[in-house]
């Protein structure tokens, strides 16, 4: 029974193109991340919800547009993919603002 | 602004001895030190965790120390085995930010 589940795992798309990842955790936590990882490992908050409540946006641009439905789901809509998008995209979720994170498996976008 | 830094980026142990990973942090307002594990195409796994109100906490052959003044912290893995290879990453956070700062990683090879 996956606590952290992202889908999809992996995603290779052309750059123009849209494209969506979604998350969704089932342990009843408020609060939900998106990291990315990058080539040399870095992981970088990219956003932050809490309760469904967008907390942080962390200077991301603006083709990076983050959903919460609900505070069980957050997903990542990607538009006008460049090379430089090419990454691993970490969801997380945790109880609190300083506790343990959760981290789902991980989707590896390959932009070509 | 805020910074974790992480040292050493990379760590040879041979099996049973064992490897010690630094960490220090800019913020004093930090409160929360978590530590991470990430294999190879894996996601990174919470392995143990630290609050400023502590000094020390181990759980079996881990352990983190936390120097305030300093603004230092570290992981310590004692009696290594292979299994122990893998990236560690430390993380800083402080209340009410919803996120965690994270140092470079620590890529650590146990040889057998």
């Amino acid at each position: 029974d996956t606590a952290v589940s992202q889908t999809p795992k992996y995603l290779v798309t052309q750059m123009g193109n849209d494209k969506s990842i979604k998350c969704e955790q089932n342990l009843g936590h408020d609060t939900m991340y998106w990291y990315k990882q990058d080539s040399k490992k870095f992981l970088k908050i990219m956003f932050s919800y809490n309760n469904k409540e967008l907390i942080i946006n962390e200077t991301v641009p603006n083709r990076f547009s983050p959903k919460s439905p609900d505070k069980a789901h957050l997903n990542l809509h990607i538009n006008s993919l460049e090379l430089g998008d090419s990454a691993v995209y970490f969801c997380a979720s945790s109880q609190g603002s300083a506790d343990g994170y959760t981290f789902g498996s991980g989707t590896r976008l390959t932009v070509v | 602004g805020e910074n974790v830094e992480q040292h050493p980026s990379t760590l040879s142990v041979q099996e049973g001895d064992s490897a010690v990973i630094k960490c220090t942090y800019s913020d004093s307002a930090s409160n929360y030190f978590p530590w991470y594990k990430q294999e190879l195409g894996k996601r990174p796994q919470l392995i143990i965790d630290i609050r400023s109100n502590v000094g020390e906490k181990k759980d079996q052959r881990i352990a983190v120390t936390l120097n305030k003044t300093a603004k230092h912290f570290s992981l310590h893995i004692t009696e290594t085995q292979p299994e122990d290879s893998a990236v560690y990453f430390c993380a800083a956070s402080k209340p009410g930010t919803y996120k965690y700062i994270f140092g470079t990683g620590t890529r650590l090879k146990v040889l057998a």
